[in-house]
């Protein structure tokens, strides 16, 4: 069973297009994150959700938009996708205070 | 700004050489430390969490320790297996989110 599920693992797609990641978590936490890894393999936090609420958005252009329809849900919408928005994308999850456990991520290349 | 530095970017050794990582961090509160394993193409797995100044953890061949400035991970005898990235996180106090370091590239040949 995986803990933390993202699809798609890849998604190659042109400048100006909405894309969408989805990402699931079976483990009753009550955060989930979205993490952008760019090619310098550094991790940075884009957004944080506690019991479906926004907690954290790290100055993040609007473009990218992030919805929980639940808990166990945290999906990422992106408008108008510039080829700079290409990275691996995880989505994490935590329960309060404890450790995050991460996807495997989702390779978007913008060509 | 909290901010977390790891050394060395990468590291080669043999099997079996000891060695440590380092992660130093400055941060206005912290919460807790993080260590992580990250194998190519996958996500982040967890390894350790520190929450005090002299606390120390185990698993297997990595022990990782704790300072008020800096944290280390010391591999002993390390395997090919343990060849991966490893990443360094803090958790600031008050904030739901990991400051991530840059990591360092662990190769171990046979």
């Amino acid at each position: 069973d995986t803990a933390v599920s993202q699809t798609p693992k890849y998604l190659v797609t042109q400048m100006g297009n909405d894309k969408s990641i989805k990402c699931e978590q079976n483990l009753g936490h009550d955060t989930m994150y979205w993490y952008k890894q760019d090619s310098k393999k550094f991790l940075k936090i884009m957004f944080s959700y506690n019991n479906k609420e926004l907690i954290i958005n790290e100055t993040v252009p609007n473009r990218f938009s992030p919805k929980s329809p639940d808990k166990a849900h945290l999906n990422l919408h992106i408008n108008s996708l510039e080829l700079g928005d290409s990275a691996v994308y995880f989505c994490a999850s935590s329960q309060t205070r404890t450790e995050a456990f991460f996807g495997q991520g989702t390779r978007l290349t913008v060509v | 700004e909290d901010q977390v530095t790891q050394s060395p970017e990468a590291l080669r050794l043999q099997e079996g050489e000891s060695s440590s990582l380092n992660c130093s961090y400055t941060v206005s509160g912290l919460r807790g430390l993080f260590w992580y394993r990250q194998d190519p193409g996958k996500g982040p797995e967890f390894l350790f969490t520190l929450y005090s100044a002299g606390e120390e953890k185990e698993k297997e061949r990595l022990k990782a320790t704790l300072t008020k400035k800096e944290s280390f991970l010391h591999i002993t005898a390390p395997k090919p297996e343990d060849s991966a990235t490893y990443l360094c996180a803090v958790e600031p106090q008050g904030a739901q989110k990991l400051v991530f370091g840059q990591g360092t590239r662990l190769t171990i040949n046979p």
